[in-house]
């Protein structure tokens, strides 16, 4: 089936700096999606991506979906302390269901 | 996007016993998700619950292991049923973000331990 490879798992920065993290798929997708879960709480949509080659902004986050449908990457400037979470990607499969990587979890140091 | 509510939002409970997690969506929706997140992990798809139908259940998970019920388009349930300390997760509910859209929107989730 569809797997989806996120990377980094982890990332530990200093407040101010950029941060990049990136997700891979076997196989094509049409949409990417970006997620931020906060501890105890859901995942929130950041930015959704239709169609490859896409670069979209979302305050400090870009996201960009790969000429090849095959990835996505999410970059976050000038980080704050509020950043601290995980970030997910997903991508559809199958009638409205999500596949998820696996997550990056950041972490900053003021 | 819609507004989703879950209860509880956490729970210890003993092995053997039952859960049922509610989620109240404030608008209706046709498809609704129940996911599960194990500690430390991503987030997998259990089943999708549809109005009217019965609930469609992904490889791995069962039926009888979580019943769901989805009585209206703005309501569902999901039993975690006989539990063991390996059904501890973060349990969430979720919805399409508009007909046909890919996007999904998530509740808070329900933290449950099992002891």
């Amino acid at each position: 089936g569809q797997q989806l490879n996120q990377s980094p798992q982890s990332m530990f920065i200093q407040e101010g700096e950029d941060v990049s993290m990136n997700c891979t798929s076997s196989s094509i997708f049409n949409t990417w999606l970006w997620y931020k879960q906060d501890p105890g709480e859901g995942p929130v949509l950041l930015i959704a991506l239709y169609k490859a080659g896409e670069l979209t902004s979302n305050g400090r986050l870009t996201a960009q979906f790969g000429i090849t449908r095959k990835d996505s990457f999410l970059n976050i400037s000038a980080s704050i302390p509020s950043d601290v979470g995980i970030y997910f990607c997903a991508g559809p499969r199958g009638a409205q269901k999500l596949v998820f990587g696996q997550g990056t979890r950041l972490t900053i140091n003021p | 996007s819609a507004v989703i509510s879950q209860k509880p939002s956490r729970d210890i409970c003993q092995r053997g016993t039952s859960l049922t997690i509610q989620c109240q969506v404030d608008s209706q929706v046709t498809m609704m998700f129940w996911y599960r997140q194990q500690p430390g992990q991503s987030l997998t798809l259990i089943a999708t619950a549809n109005q009217g139908s019965e609930a469609t259940y992904e490889s791995g998970f069962v039926i009888d292991k979580f019943p769901i019920s989805r009585p209206n388009l703005t309501f569902s349930t999901l039993t975690v049923s006989n539990m063991s300390p390996e059904d501890s997760s973060i349990y969430l509910c979720s919805v399409e973000g508009g007909k046909g859209s890919t996007e999904a929107f998530f509740g808070q989730g329900t933290r449950l331990t099992v002891v």
